[in-house]
């Protein structure tokens, strides 16, 4: 059980922002939001993570909802190296990553 | 930054040979490894967790006895499908953490048995 639920596929436009939604709604108190995103034939790249405050790093942002019921992934602009397959992660401290299906983000050029 | 090595990158074997998958953090001390599994167009499966100096916890399902699991230091684990069938062809993604909890990823290795 992935405990988080993201759509299957989402499509961009290169130079456009991605919103990537991501929903935990049965997060609790000291569970992480991580995200890491996958190329083809690679292993996951860590892009950002956070517990309750927004996120802000080199990569991207993330938006956690006041509820943290949910979180959005926020690249900025989009390029065509950022398609990928992303997978939003809730776990506690110590707790093995459990992967979903994750989102697929198409760039369009 | 945090690099994960994992040696080979690709390997293929003839079915009923054994083969071994190395993985290293390079840049950090790791006392937990993980060893997933992931087939095409699916999602990495956790196949077990490794700590240094102790024996791995495998998920439901996983056969330790034909996955091997060697945590010999803290930089390095070792992954050993033994009597390799047709079906154990995948990409091996291995992972170390950190002390401080962030999780690393290596590159994977793609095994065909043929």
């Amino acid at each position: 059980d992935a405990k988080t639920t993201q759509p299957n596929s989402m499509e961009s436009n290169e130079e456009e922002p991605v919103h990537l939604p991501c929903n935990h709604s049965t997060i609790s108190g000291t569970d992480y939001i991580h995200w890491y995103r996958q190329l083809p034939s690679q292993g996951p790249e860590y892009v950002i993570h956070g517990l309750t405050s927004n996120v802000n790093n080199r990569m991207a942002s993330l938006a956690i909802a006041e509820d943290r019921k949910s979180s959005t992934l926020i690249l900025h602009r989009a390029t065509l190296r950022d398609a990928a397959v992303y997978y939003c992660i809730r776990n506690n401290y110590g707790q093995n990553f459990v992967f979903g299906p994750g989102t697929r983000l198409s760039v369009l050029p | 930054g945090a690099v994960v090595s994992q040696h080979p990158s690709w390997v293929i074997c003839k079915s009923g040979t054994s083969v071994k998958i190395e993985c290293r953090s390079l840049d950090f001390q790791a006392t937990t490894m993980f060893w997933y599994r992931q087939f095409p167009k699916q999602s990495l499966m956790l196949m077990a967790t490794s700590n240094e100096g102790s024996k791995a916890t495998y998920e439901q399902g996983v056969e330790k006895d034909k996955f091997l699991i060697n945590h010999a230091s803290l930089t390095l684990s070792t992954l050993t499908v033994t009597s390799a069938h047709p079906e154990d062809s995948s990409f091996y993604i291995c992972s170390a953490r950190k002390l401080t909890y962030e999780q690393y990823f290596g590159p994977g290795t793609r095994l065909t048995v043929t």
